[in-house]
């Protein structure tokens, strides 16, 4: 079955660019009407969607993180990645990658990972 | 304060059915499917409901959905204490353009 696991730095200075990448594994990017998702937790908060990026290259963002948002896919290493800049210390989060069916709908999770924003 | 409002806490006895209510607007849960979300203690969310009512497979049936109007509720049957769990409701808002979810229902297994 589908896996992802989320990659990246646990730990980000102020200001800088917040990077992780999810491998998908057991399964192909580009097969399918899914959708490739990034969601985040805030300690101790709960889930705070951030985008979904379909292989065709559309794509949904959470507007108040777009102005610093960039995603993308990349189906010939099959992995899907995030990058977040001019992070401060409210980015930080257990950040998780899922698939969705459709927009809304996360069957497939993977573990999360935590990113600390600290100067 | 989150757009899908639910209840902070909620609690049974084993056997008991509980219900979790999301409630939201006519620009959320009343013009799009709504999803519900278990997250155990330390674990990633896991998808319960899908499409307002549809279980994924490997869903045990004591976990039910249902959505009128602007409101949706999950109701788990034959409480367990595995059920010990956050639930989440979610949806698509038309007028936002985001997927938001509810504050989350901190559910008490006694």
């Amino acid at each position: 079955q589908v896996q992802l696991q989320e990659s990246g730095p646990g730990l980000v200075k102020t200001s800088k660019t917040l990077s992780l990448t999810c491998s998908v594994s057991g399964g192909s990017i580009n097969s399918g009407g899914y959708y490739w998702s990034w969601l985040r937790q805030l300690p101790g908060k709960g889930l705070e969607w951030i985008a979904n990026i379909h292989y065709s290259g559309t794509s949904y963002q959470n507007p108040s993180l777009r102005s610093r948002l960039t995603t993308s896919i990349d189906t010939s290493n099959n992995h899907f990645s995030l990058r977040l800049n001019s992070v401060t210390a409210a980015d930080t989060a257990v950040y998780y990658c899922a698939r969705g069916l459709g927009v809304t709908a996360f069957d497939v999770w993977g573990q999360g990972t935590t990113v600390t924003v600290s100067s | 304060q989150s757009v899908l409002t639910q209840p902070p806490s909620a609690s049974g006895t084993p056997g008991q059915r509980v219900t979790i209510s999301c409630s939201g607007s006519s620009s959320n849960i009343g013009s799009n499917t709504i999803n519900w979300y278990q997250q155990l203690p330390g674990t990633a969310p896991k998808l319960l409901i899908y499409t307002n009512t549809q279980r994924p497979s490997g869903v045990s049936d004591r976990f039910s959905a249902s959505k009128s109007g602007t409101s949706a509720s999950l109701a788990i049957s034959g409480l367990q204490s595995e059920d010990e769990a956050d639930y989440y409701c979610a949806a698509w808002d038309d007028s936002l353009t985001l997927v938001i979810f509810g504050g989350g229902t901190k559910l008490t297994v006694l």
